[in-house]
């Protein structure tokens, strides 16, 4: 069973299009995160929700939007698309809020590029 | 600025060859040092926390230490399943949530 689990795994598009990026984890965890990371392989926060609560939105275009139905589920809606989009999406999970003693667990990423 | 390096960008070692990692960190009062593995195409893996200066702790052929300007991931008789790239992280005192990433240091170990 793959803990955290992340579709698609590779995303190409259209400049000005909208996707969705769907985030699932199974292992009970109160707190969810989107990372970019970028071509040179920076990992940088995004979003961060616990129990479906957003704890952390740092400056992220609003074009970028988190949705948590439930806190086993955080998606990534992105409307009109941008070449500077195209980076890999990686959502994670940690059991405490904040993540301040926990390991991090990762999805494999979702591999976005805007033509 | 809080910034984090790791050094070398890629470390090619013939299997056996012993070596070491680094991650320099420009953070005062760090509350945590990560060091994660992530193989091509997937997500990073959790490897080991540090707290404080003087902390050291092991996991098979890898060792991590930590002093107060860095950490050192140290890799005794690597095998070729050990190469992945390798990202550091620290987690400064002004936040309790955000992590700094370094970008990482790519190990290849040739058989």
């Amino acid at each position: 069973d793959t803990a955290v689990s992340q579709t698609p795994k590779y995303l190409v598009t259209q400049m000005g299009n909208d996707k969705s990026i769907k985030c699932e984890q199974n292992l009970g965890h109160d707190t969810m995160y989107w990372y970019k990371q970028d071509s040179k392989k920076f990992l940088k926060i995004m979003f961060s929700y616990n129990n479906k609560e957003l704890i952390i939105n740092e400056t992220v275009p609003n074009r970028f939007s988190p949705k948590s139905p439930d806190k086993a589920h955080l998606n990534l809606h992105i409307n009109s698309l941008e070449l500077g989009d195209s980076a890999v999406y990686f959502c994670a999970s940690s059991q405490e809020r904040h993540a301040t003693n926990e390991k991090l667990f990762f999805g494999s990423g979702t591999q976005l590029s805007v033509l | 600025e809080d910034q984090v390096t790791q050094s070398p960008e890629a470390l090619r070692l013939q299997e056996g060859e012993s070596s070491s990692l680094n991650c320099s960190y420009t953070v005062s009062g760090l509350r945590g040092l990560f060091w994660y593995r992530q193989d091509p195409g997937k997500g990073p893996e959790f490897l080991f926390t540090l707290y404080s200066a003087g902390e050291e702790k092991e996991k098979e052929r890898l060792k991590a230490t930590l002093t107060k300007k860095e950490s050192f991931l140290h890799i005794t008789a690597p095998k070729p399943e050990d190469s992945a790239t390798y990202l550091c992280a620290v987690q400064p005192p002004r936040s309790n949530y955000q992590l700094i990433w370094g970008a990482g240091t790519k190990l290849i170990i040739k058989p």
